[in-house]
């Protein structure tokens, strides 16, 4: 899908460093969400935005933080990068028909 | 929140026999249920969804039944083809814009 990207697509970080994923959509929607994917976990919620400079917490937002300047891009940070968020980084925006996922950023933290 | 179970975590089923996913749900406040599938190194994406006034959807070879006063959703595969192996995760939304997934069904179609 074009409408949503994810930048970068992988990145090799180390522990203590700042860390930020970037959320790209051209559909002018309105939500825009940010999850985690690990093994035996599923899908789980990082932060969500519900418009410009609106943003609200998931169920695993300790160490993250995010912003939304722009309709079009949501900003996940990683304050200081552990290695337990070594993850898939998916970024999603809710239209019509449900969510529509970006193509995800490969994170680990060594 | 809200809370969805899924079962089973991993499915393997011969080629051209049926596959069944099983969700339940605990808020009975939620109103809208998608299934997505994710094929290896791939995003996540929406093959079928079921809103809380149906008790069935069919898309050619998918199904999806909701049973809301037990709280309960599955999707059905039927004659299952290699192309189906993949993740597939349930998900399902209260009345609002945040959708809680299920841990997912690794499902493996052996030809």
């Amino acid at each position: 899908d074009a409408g949503i990207t994810q930048s970068p697509r992988h990145k090799v970080t180390e522990t203590g460093t700042p860390v930020t994923l970037r959320c790209h959509q051209t559909e002018n929607h309105r939500y825009m969400y940010w999850y985690r994917q690990d093994p035996g976990h599923g899908l789980r919620l990082i932060h969500y935005s519900y418009g410009v400079k609106d943003t609200d917490k998931g169920e695993v937002s300790d160490g993250y933080s995010v912003s939304r300047s722009k309709t079009e891009d949501f900003l996940l940070t990683l304050e200081s990068a552990t290695s337990s968020q070594t993850s898939v980084y998916f970024c999603a925006t809710q239209g019509s028909y449900g969510y529509t996922f970006g193509s995800g950023t490969r994170l680990t933290v060594v | 929140g809200e809370n969805v179970e899924q079962h089973p975590s991993t499915l393997s089923v011969q080629e051209g026999d049926s596959a069944v996913i099983k969700c339940t749900y605990s808020d009975s406040a939620s109103n809208y249920f998608p299934w997505y599938k994710q094929e290896l190194g791939k995003r996540p994406q929406l093959i079928i969804d079921i809103r809380s006034n149906v008790g069935e959807k069919k898309d050619q070879r998918i199904a999806v039944t909701l049973n809301k006063t037990a709280k309960h959703f599955s999707l059905h595969i039927t004659e299952t083809q290699p192309e189906d192996s993949a993740v597939y995760f349930c998900a399902a939304i209260l009345a609002g814009n945040q959708f809680y997934f299920g841990t997912g069904t690794s499902l493996t179609v052996i030809p």
